[in-house]
């Protein structure tokens, strides 16, 4: 509905690995932005992306990284996972000049 | 980034209007008004953007005082699909610093 994808749409993971999520976006949405959702509470802003390019970041560690590539999609990867690292992780995507991001349906990471 | 407040939660019934009121005491001077709905499980959905005075869709209207310290989202004759968490977000077009911030939302009911 929204042209956003990501995958896989769950995942669980033991703590101390590493993992990689991925988000495709509508073409032309050069701007591309994840998410961190724990049960309960609003998303929080990880990062941003333009032109494939980190542009802002929130309060995350480095061990929160990120890719954009040419073609609209876009990696997370988490490095050396924590129990509170499990939450639902979105992307969104807009186009450059528009405020509207659009959500993908999100990534639920379990960390056991 | 500016900072919004709204109810925790609401109740409602099947047939009425509900109105979520936001207040965004330091919204900036760019800033437009974002509200999304967010379903279990599922990403945040966009339904009305505006910048001053009232904004219409086909799914909902957005009345924005003329200090813009606080903004109401207005669902007419809402349903049980209705009930979700509304979240209102403000922010700036600025590719640059674009990052949303969400708060808790407002959790709605509907009731039959």
């Amino acid at each position: 509905e929204t042209g956003v994808t990501q995958s896989p749409t769950h995942l669980i993971k033991t703590r101390g690995q590493q993992v990689t999520l991925r988000c495709s976006s509508q073409s032309g949405h050069n701007t591309v932005s994840w998410y961190q959702q724990a049960l309960g509470q609003g998303p929080q802003f990880i990062f941003q992306y333009y032109r494939e390019e980190e542009n802002g970041r929130g309060n995350f560690p480095p061990r929160f990284s990120g890719l954009q590539f040419p073609n609209y999609s876009s990696e997370l990867n988490v490095n050396a996972l924590e129990l509170d690292d499990s939450a639902l992780y979105l992307c969104a995507s807009r186009r450059e000049g528009t405020d509207t991001q659009y959500f993908g349906p999100g990534t639920r990471l379990t960390v056991l | 980034l500016a900072k919004t407040t709204q109810p925790i939660s609401m109740d409602s019934y099947e047939g009425q209007e509900v109105n979520i009121t936001c207040s965004h005491n330091n919204i900036a001077t760019n800033d437009y008004i974002t509200w999304y709905q967010q379903f279990p499980s599922q990403g945040p959905r966009f339904i009305i953007q505006g910048y001053k005075t009232k904004v219409t869709n086909e799914v909902a209207s957005l009345f924005i005082p003329a200090d813009r310290k606080s903004s109401t989202l207005s669902l007419p004759r809402v349903s049980l699909s209705d009930t979700a968490v509304y979240y209102c977000l403000v922010g700036d077009m600025d590719t640059g610093r674009r990052a949303l911030t969400f708060g808790s939302g407002t959790r709605l009911q509907v009731q039959p």
